[in-house]
């Protein structure tokens, strides 16, 4: 159950385009399309942002937008705003019938 | 409205024990999976363990197995993680969490979460 693997830190400009990427394996990412993507600022629970790859819980905004490629997960969020700064983090379902989180990513607006 | 709810926590000495309940409502508990995720002081997220939708099998991460365990009373529509053997290293912030989707597996796209509760372990 090895976590996933994000980048330690991401930044952008406002209104620009940022993309996280998550890898992991063929016993996880690469086997379903069940990964998830959460936002989590400094005290707070984790937020839902993105849930089976691609698809936006109700009142998430659209300016967030899930992939995947192979093992590979990504998580775009177009049109950068400050609010965004916070931890993002992926997952995904393994075929040991567990869940494993990546590292997380600190995503800075400049 | 759904609202998940925690309890228990706390300090316990190394090799102790400790119970976490969940109460949820605004929501028929029996077809959701149910997940407890942890995130040790200025760490990432850590899936513990889950129970399907219906509670019929129990899964966990190979860090706690063997020393914790998770159950339902869906008569109480309560999530409980009891822990045992407790460690220095699950010291953390302890979150259960609700899927967002009904019959699923694990919960792990989790839409509802409790407020947190910290355990830590410490001499």
């Amino acid at each position: 159950q090895s976590a996933l693997t994000q980048p330690a830190s991401v930044s952008g400009s406002p209104g620009q385009s940022i993309t996280i990427s998550c890898t992991g394996t063929s016993s996880d990412i690469g086997a379903y399309n069940y990964v998830s993507w959460y936002l989590q600022h400094p005290g707070k629970a984790p937020k839902l942002l993105i849930y089976d790859v691609a698809n936006r819980p109700s009142g998430i905004s659209n300016r967030f937008s899930g992939s995947k490629s192979g093992n590979t997960a990504s998580l775009t969020i177009s049109g950068l705003q400050a609010e965004d700064e916070a931890d993002y983090y992926c997952g995904s379902f393994t075929s040991s019938g567990t869940w494993v989180f990546g590292g997380g990513t600190k995503l800075t607006v400049l | 409205e759904v609202q998940v709810v925690q309890s228990g926590g706390g300090l316990v000495q190394p090799g102790g024990s400790l119970r976490l309940s969940c109460v949820a409502s605004g929501f028929t508990f029996t077809n959701y999976a149910m997940s407890w995720v942890r995130q040790a002081p200025g760490r990432g997220l850590e899936w513990v363990s889950g129970v399907p939708a219906g509670g019929d099998y129990t899964y966990y991460a190979d860090s706690v197995k063997g020393r914790f365990t998770i159950s339902t009373d869906n008569s109480k529509n309560t999530l409980y993680l009891q822990m045992h053997s407790l460690r220095v290293d699950d010291t953390a912030v302890y979150y259960c969490a609700k899927d967002i989707i009904s019959g699923r597996l694990v919960a792990g796209s989790c839409d509802y979460w409790g407020q947190g509760t910290l355990v830590t372990v410490s001499s």
